[in-house]
């Protein structure tokens, strides 16, 4: 079974550009999540997304954006970038969510720079 | 909030030696947790998990522990090796999964 894919593996963009990432989960997995990575401050949640629906955000701001097609892909967009925003981001997919104490399986994970 | 933590940021053995390494959360009602590995430049890759019904499980060279009474949970590698050298994350479930800060593990050859 092909593992969870994201794409591109590699961005750089400028400050106040926008960006889209994108996921597709393993096979049959419904939902999806998102996390951003950095050094200092670990792997923090973004959003969680299970048949198309938003089920649980993180403390970021609006312009942090997702999406979850009926074929389970995601999207996650970032608009107006800052130089903080710079970090690898994970999608993780799992059958029915955290909640249901599913395991999560990760990408490989989109590295973004915001120069 | 709900939190879980690694109470080493590094973490050096001696190949061959066994390695542990430490997790504590703070949600009691995490019912499931997980262990994963991460290699540089890749993402974190599932080693073990274990549900809050077992205190114990064991994979190949991996045991996972679990004690719910103080809420911490702890990762043995037997015969520690290079390719082991990574940073190891643990999980744990509530309304999102919440993860710890990590443990780099280096082997000394």
């Amino acid at each position: 079974k092909a593992g969870v894919t994201q794409t591109p593996r590699y961005l750089i963009k400028t400050r106040g550009q926008q960006v889209t990432l994108s996921c597709s989960p393993i096979s049959g997995h419904r939902s999806v999540s998102w996390y951003q990575q950095t050094p200092g401050q670990g792997l923090q949640f973004l959003f969680e997304y299970f048949s198309e629906t938003q089920r649980n955000k993180g403390n970021f701001p609006g312009r942090f954006s997702g999406r979850q097609f009926s074929n389970s892909r995601s999207e996650m967009n970032v608009s107006t970038l800052e130089l903080g925003d710079s970090a690898l981001y994970l999608c993780a997919s799992s059958s029915f969510g955290s909640a249901w104490g599913d395991t999560q399986y990760f990408g490989p994970g989109t590295r973004l720079t915001v120069l | 909030g709900e939190s879980v933590g690694l109470h080493l940021p590094t973490l050096s053995v001696q190949e061959g030696d066994n390695s542990i390494i430490n997790c504590a959360y703070s949600n009691s009602a995490s019912d499931y947790f997980i262990w994963y590995k991460q290699e540089s430049g890749k993402g974190p890759q599932f080693i073990i998990d274990i549900r809050s019904n077992m205190d114990k499980r064991q994979g190949q060279r991996v045991t996972v522990l679990l004690n719910k009474t103080v809420k911490h949970l702890s990762l043995q590698i037997a015969a520690t090796q290079p390719g082991d050298s990574a940073v190891y994350f643990c999980a744990g479930n509530g309304n999102q999964f919440y993860f710890g800060t990590g443990t780099s593990l280096t082997v000394i050859p």
